[in-house]
């Protein structure tokens, strides 16, 4: 299995602007993550899917973060408009109901 | 909330030395734990976990982490550190949610 990824790899856009992080789990888990990471707050959940469905969107920042999971073999996660702060390592991780995440490789995402 | 304490922010050893990390977290029903490590740039990796049965786990490159329910901890443990293992090491508990709450990490240098 390639195991979880992500997409792009690295972005850097300018304040204001649409940014859309994409994720495809490994194949037959049915929970899928996303987290943020950044020097001052760590690793931050931000939303988690099961079966494809929103589970817990609380530590979703501000309405300016959506996130879909429209079949069992993609996410994605939008920030628009974006801003500044929200420039971080944006990790996506799956597992099933009785195992241990794994990681995608990341998103870096420099907003401008 | 529960939430996941490492008090070590930052540990520098020399090779051949002893390491243990420490990992409370504080929840007081059933957790599944976790030891992620995340090599500088890239993602996090599984090294161990503990679901249930033996409190002493045994996981990759020789790392192994012990369960004591009593104290909530869940501390990492190598007898023998190298080079190879700086990096960042991150514990973390899962409720039963399935989605994880880590610790701040653990900043990992080994000098040779």
């Amino acid at each position: 299995d390639a195991g979880v990824i992500q997409s792009p790899r690295h972005e850097v856009t300018e304040m204001g602007q649409e940014v859309t992080l994409r994720c495809k789990p490994i194949s037959g888990h049915d929970y899928l993550f996303w987290y943020r990471q950044t020097m001052m707050r760590g690793l931050e959940l931000l939303i988690y899917f099961n079966n494809n469905v929103p589970i817990d969107d609380s530590g979703m920042p501000e309405d300016r973060f959506s996130a879909k999971m429209p079949n069992a073999s993609f996410s994605t996660l939008k920030i628009q408009p974006s801003e500044p702060r929200d420039s971080a390592v944006y990790f996506c991780a799956s597992t099933t109901g009785g195992g241990a995440a794994f990681f995608g490789q990341g998103t870096r995402l420099t907003v401008v | 909330a529960q939430s996941v304490s490492q008090h070590n922010h930052h540990v520098i050893l020399s090779e051949a030395a002893s390491l243990e990390l420490g990992c409370n977290y504080s929840y007081g029903g059933t957790v599944n734990l976790f030891w992620y490590v995340q090599y500088p740039g890239q993602h996090l990796q599984l090294l161990l976990k503990y679901f249930s049965g033996d409190p002493l786990v045994k996981g990759i490159k020789g790392f192994e982490a012990e369960f004591i329910k009593s104290k909530f901890s869940f501390n990492l443990r190598k007898p023998s550190v190298q080079w190879s293992d700086t990096a960042e090491y991150f514990c973390a508990v899962d409720t039963g949610r399935r989605a994880l709450t880590f610790g701040s990490g653990t900043r990992l240098q080994v000098q040779p």
